[in-house]
């Protein structure tokens, strides 16, 4: 299957710092891109929806100003976790969707873990 | 809206006993995809399964097995001998179509599922 790379894997930082996370196609045009958070013991909840090339749609409850959102290249997503704090400490994964093919499921990250101190 | 139930939470088995993980759904769509994910300590989310609306046919692939059952909204998942490498969390998602295979997931609660040996 197509491959998503995710980056970092894990990632410790300060409260107040910003934290970017990145969400790369590797072998396929990913027109659109989905952001999930999964705190712990608990399932995974979507967090935005990206189009390449145009603003990020965000779920109720999420605040866009604080998950940024860039979706500049048909190969890269990233998410900006800005003034981060204790309580977005969680697992960030993206899922891609090949923009080719209306028939194969989007494809998973391997996630990310922040945990913010 | 769309919900996903898997009313087990936690299930306990010993090693080659057969285990049915349970998944119930909701939607106001006539055409959607189901999925299964297993989703073992490490974090990422390893792609087990995927149906469409229309395909009732169950399935069997080695040791699982899925039991698609539109009648009830039930998509159950059958491990047969399980193995202590089958211990993760298992999470059933649903997503509308749209024409598109590759939408975003609203996933189940998730059910962690221990072989022991």
């Amino acid at each position: 299957g197509a491959v998503v790379s995710q980056h970092p894997s894990w990632v410790i930082c300060k409260s107040g710092t910003s934290v970017k996370i990145e969400c790369r196609s590797l072998d396929f045009q990913a027109t659109t891109m989905f952001w999930y958070r999964q705190f712990p013991k608990q399932s995974l909840m979507l967090m935005a929806t990206s189009n390449e090339g145009s603003k990020a749609t965000y779920e109720q409850g999420v605040e866009k100003d604080k998950f940024l959102i860039n979706h500049a290249s048909l190969t890269l997503s990233t998410l900006t976790v800005t003034s981060a704090h204790p309580e977005d400490s969680s697992f960030y994964i993206c899922s891609a969707r090949d923009g080719r093919e209306m028939n194969t499921e989007a494809f998973f990250g391997q996630g990310t873990r922040l945990t913010v101190v | 809206a769309q919900k996903v139930t898997q009313a087990q939470t936690e299930i306990s088995v010993v090693e080659k006993e057969d285990v049915t993980l349970d998944c119930v759904y909701e939607t106001r769509d006539t055409t959607y995809y189901l999925f299964w994910y297993k989703q073992p300590p490490s974090g990422e989310l390893v792609f087990l399964i995927r149906r469409n609306s229309f395909d009732e046919q169950n399935e069997i692939s080695g040791r699982y097995s899925w039991n698609f059952q539109k009648s009830t909204s039930s998509f159950n998942f059958t491990i047969t001998a399980s193995q202590v490498v089958d211990s993760a969390v298992y999470f059933c998602a649903l997503s509308e179509s749209l024409n598109n295979a590759g939408n975003m997931l609203t996933f189940g609660g998730g059910t962690r599922l221990m072989v022991k040996p």
